[in-house]
C-alpha cells in the first residue's frame, strides 16, 4: 500500500512568517499534486509537479519534487491569514491502476 | 460556471437506513470521482468511472456501497444498510480526459453523512 505521510500536521504561525510542509513516501509517483481546501469546501488544486527535482512557484508558495520523486515539500514565505487550512499533497500511483494517494494533511492556521 | 454540484449538502439518518448521495459533474467533464473524507482515514477514492464506465471500485469498502453513472451528467453513491462507521464528508470529483491521475480533478462541496 502506498502511503504518503505530511508533516507537521498542525502548524500553528503568525502572519509575515515563513513555513515548510512536507510530504514523504517509499514509493515512487508518476506526478505529485498539492491541494487546499477550506471547511465546508473540496480541496482545491495549486500545483502539479511531474519530474524529479522540478520546482514551481505560485506566488508566495514554493514547490519542490523530489529527485526520486518520492517525496515533496511546500514553503509559504510570509504567510497571510488567507493561506489558513488543510494543505494535501497526493501522488498519482505507478502501476496499472492510475489513481490519487492523498496524503495525511497539514492544517495551517495563519494568526493576523 | 457552475462547478462539481453535490446533494444533499447534510444527511443524518439513522443505521440502518439506504442514504442516497448525489452528484452532477461539470459538464463536459468525462471522469467521475468518488471519495470519502474522514479525520481517522483523511481522503480515500472510493470508486472512478470514465465516460460513465466504472474503472476502480477498489476503495470501495464493502457490499453495503454502490456506485452508478447512468449519464454523463449524474452519479449516485449509495449506502444499504448504513452504519455509525460510515459518518464522514463524501466528495464528488470530475476531470476531463482518461481519469489519469494527473488530470486536474474539481471537487464539489461535499456531503456530510452522519449516521446515528
Amino acid at each position: 500500500t502506498q502511503l504518503l505521510e505530511q508533516s507537521p500536521q498542525f502548524l500553528s504561525i503568525q502572519e509575515g512568517e515563513n513555513l515548510t510542509v512536507y510530504c514523504n513516501s517509499s514509493s515512487v509517483f508518476s506526478s505529485l499534486q498539492w491541494y487546499r481546501q477550506e471547511p465546508g469546501e473540496g480541496p482545491v488544486l495549486l500545483v502539479t509537479v511531474v519530474t524529479g527535482g522540478e520546482v514551481k512557484k505560485l506566488k508566495r508558495l514554493t514547490f519542490q519534487f523530489g529527485d526520486a520523486r518520492k517525496d515533496s515539500s511546500l514553503h509559504i514565505t510570509a504567510a497571510q491569514p488567507g493561506d489558513t487550512g488543510l494543505y494535501l499533497c497526493a501522488g498519482a500511483s505507478l502501476g496499472n491502476t492510475d489513481k490519487l494517494i492523498f496524503g495525511t494533511g497539514t492544517r495551517l492556521q495563519v494568526f493576523p | 460556471d457552475a462547478g462539481v454540484i453535490q446533494s444533499p449538502r447534510h444527511e443524518v439518518t439513522e443505521m440502518g437506513q439506504e442514504v442516497t448521495l448525489r452528484c452532477k459533474p461539470i459538464s463536459g467533464h468525462n471522469s467521475l470521482f468518488w471519495y470519502r473524507q474522514t479525520m481517522m482515514r483523511g481522503l480515500e477514492l472510493l470508486i472512478y468511472f470514465n465516460n460513465n464506465v466504472p474503472i476502480d471500485d477498489s476503495g470501495m469498502p464493502e457490499d453495503r456501497f454502490s456506485a452508478k453513472m447512468p449519464n454523463a451528467s449524474f452519479s449516485t453513491l449509495k449506502i444499504q444498510p448504513s452504519e455509525p462507521r460510515d459518518s464522514a464528508v463524501y466528495f464528488c470529483a470530475s476531470s476531463f480526459g482518461s481519469g489519469r491521475a494527473r488530470d486536474e480533478q474539481f471537487f464539489g462541496p461535499g456531503t456530510r453523512l452522519t449516521v446515528l
